[in-house]
Parts: structure tokens; sequence; C-alpha cells
């Protein structure tokens, strides 16, 4: 499987932007995925990258960087309900099924 | 509410005991996927079942086991429970074989005592 790192946890101002990023190993990489997760709650899918570049969708975008084996996710215009953690996911060799990440929890403060 | 529905909601049990978590997938989805969410270990892919056959085992324990109906609910089976197996286990479901989203359930929060 894959090996996700992203950072444990970050903070950031209500309107603001924040950037999530997210690194995995680059052999036989094969899809990038973003989740959000609320405290007690299901994930919930934001995007899936394979190839590199920017995707955006509305507030959220989520970058990739295949050579690099680096993606973040960037949210603008922040709102409270943005507080939660954001899983970051990565498919390699054969498998199908993503290795998650430990997720990055983002506390957005007035 | 991903119309993925998980049952029951909580489920509090005793050392050695054994419990069974159902998942019914939405409407049409094939694939049935099951997570596993301890605090220390993040969200752990244990089992993958598609169209009723076993597709993709992960850090299973020998003693959890699963399987899907011919109806497309899915079960997993827990047994000879320790106080490590207190997690959030969550299924998920997504069309395909290799679907690029998983809707997940609301999960089953597992307390062991």
């Amino acid at each position: 499987g894959q090996n996700i790192d992203q950072p444990t946890e970050m903070t950031a101002t209500e309107g603001a932007i924040v950037q999530i990023n997210c690194t995995y190993q680059t052999s036989g990489f094969n899809g990038l995925f973003w989740y959000q997760q609320h405290a007690g709650e299901a994930p919930t899918f934001l995007s899936y990258n394979v190839l590199d570049g920017l995707e955006e969708k509305g507030r959220f975008s989520s970058f990739l960087s295949r050579s690099k084996g680096y993606s973040y996710l960037l949210l603008k215009e922040l709102q409270m309900k943005d507080s939660a953690s954001y899983l970051c996911a990565g498919r390699s060799g054969g498998s199908y099924i993503p290795t998650f990440g430990r997720g990055t929890s983002l506390i957005v403060h007035p | 509410d991903s119309g993925v529905t998980q049952t029951p909601k909580h489920l509090i049990t005793a050392t050695g005991q054994r419990v069974t978590l159902r998942c019914s997938p939405r409407s049409g989805d094939l694939s049935v996927y099951w997570y596993q969410q301890s605090l220390d270990q993040g969200l752990q892919f244990l089992i993958h079942y598609y169209n009723g056959e076993e597709r993709a085992k992960g850090n299973i324990l020998e003693r959890f086991s699963a399987q899907q109906f011919p109806d497309l609910h899915s079960e997993l089976n827990l047994s000879s429970l320790e106080l490590g197996d207190s997690a959030l286990y969550f299924c998920a479901s997504s069309g395909g074989l290799a679907s690029n989203e998983q809707f997940f359930g609301p999960g089953t929060r597992l307390t062991v005592l």
C-alpha cells in the first residue's frame, strides 16, 4: 500500500485560505483522494486526482504533482463548518483500494 | 445522507464476545468495503466485496470475518473481542469494482469493556 504523510493539525481564521499538504510514495502511483470527516461522522468524498494539476470545486481545490509525490487541498473563504479532519488517501500498484493517511485536523476560529 | 445504512449505531459488549455489524449499500451499488477507525490508527481498510464475492483483503484479523449476501447487504462478524477492537467501524459502497468515489455509512461505534 501507500505511505501517506500529512500534518496532524492546522488552525486558520474564518474567511482565510488554508492549504493542507500530503505526500505519498510515487512508485506505482494510481490516484490521490481527499475526504472530509467531521468528528464522529462518516468521511465524505471531496476530490480525486490522477493527473498533474489543479482541480477546482467551489471553495475547495485539489492539486497533484506526480513527479514530486505531492498533493494539497486548498480551502478558500473558510467557514466555521470547515472545521473537520481532512483525509488524504492514495492508491498504488495494482490495488484499487486507497490507503488513508491519519488525517489533518483543521480548526477554524473566528 | 450518503444512502448507506449501518446498524447498530452503538454497540457495547464485553471481552470475549462476538458481534455482528450490518451494512446496506446505496441502491444499485455492488461494492461494499469495511473499514476500522481508531484514534491511534486512522482509517484502516479491512475487506472488500463485489457482487457477493470477496475481492480484496486488508489488515483484517482472523477473528474477523465478513460476507455479502445476494441482496447485496453485508455483515462484519467480530469474535473473541478484545479491548483493542474498540473503534468506529465504517462500511462504504460504490457502484463498480474500482470506483473512484466511495460513499460511507454513518458507522458503528463498538466499545469493548
